[in-house]
């Protein structure tokens, strides 16, 4: 499995872009990068997922590295809404589970 | 669509008492899993299923068995409760079929603490 780093934390202010970062240096070819997010006290949810190029949905973007090494979630504009933990997961092709590091806890300040 | 359903909520457990926790999906997933999460940890995979009669161990199976009888629900059951599965426990489901780009529901999670 394709081991990945991020950021323990991040803070944004309200109505900011958020940028958060995910290395994932050893992702083969054929690995679609995944991000859940993780509001308290409920299960993971779903953000956006993608292969090489960049993508969007009405939740966030996704910056891809043109090596695939590193990606990027984008959130736009925060809200307090959004604080939650981000999960950068490299789904391997192939593979069945999904594999859940740390993540990063993002806060959000008003 | 329901999603996917968890029950109990919440479950205080003696030690050595056993139970099974419920999960049950309505979007005709192929794949379901259970995960556990300790406090300020990332969610780590206990057993999974590809489909009904078919179930595997994930990393952490130790202390629970699970069943998979139906496509709709994969129950968990702890043998013989201990206080380190204290955790909140979240299940999954999925389509199914090794497709790397496929959508995961996660269910609310049940709360269990052993006392």
């Amino acid at each position: 499995d394709a081991k990945t780093t991020q950021p323990n934390s991040m803070e944004s202010n309200e109505e900011e872009p958020v940028h958060l970062p995910c290395n994932h240096s050893t992702i083969s070819g054929t690995d679609y990068i995944h991000w859940y997010r993780q509001l308290p006290s409920q299960g993971p949810e779903y953000v956006i997922h993608g292969l090489t190029s960049n993508v969007n949905n009405r939740m966030a973007s996704l910056a891809i590295a043109e090596d695939r090494k590193s990606s990027t979630l984008i959130l736009h504009r925060a809200t307090l809404r959004d604080a939650a933990v981000y999960y950068c997961i490299p789904f391997q092709t192939g593979a069945n589970n999904l594999f859940f590091g740390t993540g990063t806890r993002l806060t959000v300040i008003p | 669509n329901a999603g996917v359903t968890q029950t109990p909520k919440f479950q205080v457990l003696k030690t050595g008492q056993s139970m099974t926790l419920q999960c049950a999906q309505d979007m005709n997933h192929e794949y379901m899993s259970w995960y556990r999460q300790d406090p300020g940890m990332g969610l780590r995979l206990i057993h999974y299923s590809v489909g009904a009669g078919i179930t595997d161990q994930g990393e952490v199976p130790n202390g629970y068995n699970v069943s998979r009888s139906t496509t709709e629900d994969f129950p968990l059951r702890l043998l013989s409760a201990a206080p380190s599965q204290t955790s909140v426990y979240f299940c999954a489901s999925r389509q199914g079929g090794q497709k790397s780009w496929e959508t995961q529901y996660f269910g609310p999670g049940t709360r269990l603490l052993v006392l």
